[in-house]
């Protein structure tokens, strides 16, 4: 079986710091992640993923994740938050024998307030 | 540009009606999914297909069926709806095979009175 877990419903950062939105998982092979964004009224987007190799993923917007095996977490960050990156934000995990099957974390809205 | 379609964007219906959510897809993948998304659940599968005739049932799949007789589309019905599917539905669709990496639609919201 595969699950994730995000922590926190609700993440606050002031515009230009740093942002961390965690998401650690469970799966029973070798774990797939994905992060995904959602505005509102729309349908989520594809951000970035880890399949294998480089620990640290970049994506788009700015934005990265950093894959920890020991700790099981794969935390989306970005260096400099943008009042537009006020969203909600889904990490998903699958591992290698799940296909395209994707489980979705609850979600973690952040809000960079100006 | 290949896209994916939903239909109704927002409904309205009464407990014990069949409702039929549309989705279709422009770039001939074979997988396709549906999902809905409630407060505090995140998204959860409800059903998926890899290929034409073929149907699985995802994590909430009770009270759901879909058919799948071409590539493009994958109807989602409720047989007779109850206030429990009040949510928002989406669809999606893969890349390719098991990439993971989901294009979704822009979803429909239903609401069962």
């Amino acid at each position: 079986a595969q699950s994730v877990a995000q922590p926190e419903d609700q993440v606050n950062v002031a515009e230009g710091n740093p942002l961390t939105v965690k998401c650690t998982y469970s799966v029973s092979g070798n774990p797939y992640l994905f992060w995904y964004v959602q505005y509102p009224n729309r349908g989520l987007q594809f951000l970035l993923k880890y399949i294998t190799g480089d620990n640290l993923v970049k994506g788009s917007y700015g934005f990265e994740a950093e894959f920890n095996k020991s700790q099981t977490s794969f935390h989306l960050k970005k260096p400099s938050a943008l009042v537009s990156d006020s969203a909600l934000y889904f990490c998903a995990v699958r591992d290698d024998n799940a296909g395209n099957m994707l489980t979705f974390g609850g979600g973690t809205r952040l809000m960079v307030k100006p | 540009d290949a896209e994916i379609t939903q239909s109704p964007r927002h409904k309205i219906t009464e407990t014990g009606r069949q409702v039929t959510l549309a989705c279709h897809q422009t770039w001939n993948h074979n997988n396709m999914f549906w999902y809905r998304q409630d407060l505090g659940h995140g998204l959860r599968l409800i059903h998926y297909s890899y290929g034409v005739h073929d149907t699985n049932k995802g994590e909430v799949s009770d009270g759901y069926s879909v058919s799948r007789s071409n590539t493009e589309d994958l109807p989602l019905t409720l047989e007779s709806a109850a206030s429990s599917q009040t949510s928002v539905y989406f669809c999606a669709t893969t890349t390719g095979p098991n990439t993971g990496e989901l294009f979704f639609g822009e979803g429909s919201r239903l609401t069962v009175l």
